[in-house]
């Protein structure tokens, strides 16, 4: 069955770094376009990143565009989102989702990790 | 961007009648070449990851109950429970996926008991 199982979260201090891992499992990952979407407390989704299948082609929000990397090992079925940078406002829930569409991409989710939880506190 | 905003807020039906929950996109997400709307819903629940419900504005995923319908075209949509039960009680999101990104979800409507 499909999996994705995210890792890296925690409380990082103001301006700093972190890296989050998506481990996936249960399908092809090598033809599967891939998202992270972040989930502030008590607040709707919020889409962050995409990567193509081959890692081409990446694509940000706003929000975080200049401060975070999106990228795969597709050798290892990894995902990671490397974040920089790191202000109060990016404390959320992370989820690592996988686009129901290949090719392309369609950019909505059929399949979420679980979350991995990052809090951006001093 | 795209605003997406649903209503009501929050909503509260007796088990066994129906839910009806609205969308409204600050521009359309219907794309005429292949006259498709660009809308999910997604149920959540408490500690848990969202769970695609519709797509296409109106065709259900696979193992999702067929007392969850979807409807609506352009700039407004609804999703349906016709028949409340228990483990319907969740956070209930719109999301539009009409490039480019990004891609933008409403801010949920909960549904109790």
């Amino acid at each position: 069955q499909v999996q994705l199982v995210e890792s890296g979260g925690g409380v990082v201090q103001p301006g700093r770094s972190l890296r989050l891992s998506c481990e996936a499992s249960g399908f092809t990952f090598s033809t599967s376009v891939l998202h992270w979407v972040r989930q502030a407390p008590g607040k709707g989704p919020e889409w962050v990143a995409i990567i193509s299948h081959d890692a081409t082609k990446t694509t940000y929000a706003d929000s975080v565009k200049g401060r975070f990397t999106i990228s795969r090992d597709n050798s290892k079925n990894m995902l990671y989102l490397q974040m920089y940078s790191l202000r109060a406002d990016d404390t959320a829930v992370y989820f690592c989702a996988r686009d129901k569409c290949t090719g392309a991409g369609c950019s909505f989710f059929d399949y979420w990790g679980q979350g991995a939880l990052v809090t951006v506190s001093s | 961007d795209i605003v997406m905003t649903q209503s009501p807020g929050s909503l509260s039906v007796s088990l066994g009648e129906r839910a009806t929950i609205n969308c409204k996109s600050s521009q359309s997400v219907l794309y005429t070449s292949n006259n498709k709307n660009y809308l999910a819903w997604y149920q959540q629940k408490p500690g848990q990851p969202p769970k695609l419900l519709i797509y296409w504005a109106s065709t259900r995923e696979s193992g999702v109950p067929d007392r969850f319908s979807g409807s609506g075209s352009g700039t407004d949509f609804t999703l349906t429970i016709s028949s409340l039960q228990a483990e319907d009680v969740a956070v209930y999101y719109c999301q539009q996926y009409y490039g480019p990104p990004p891609y933008t979800f409403g801010q949920g409507t909960k549904l109790e008991i």
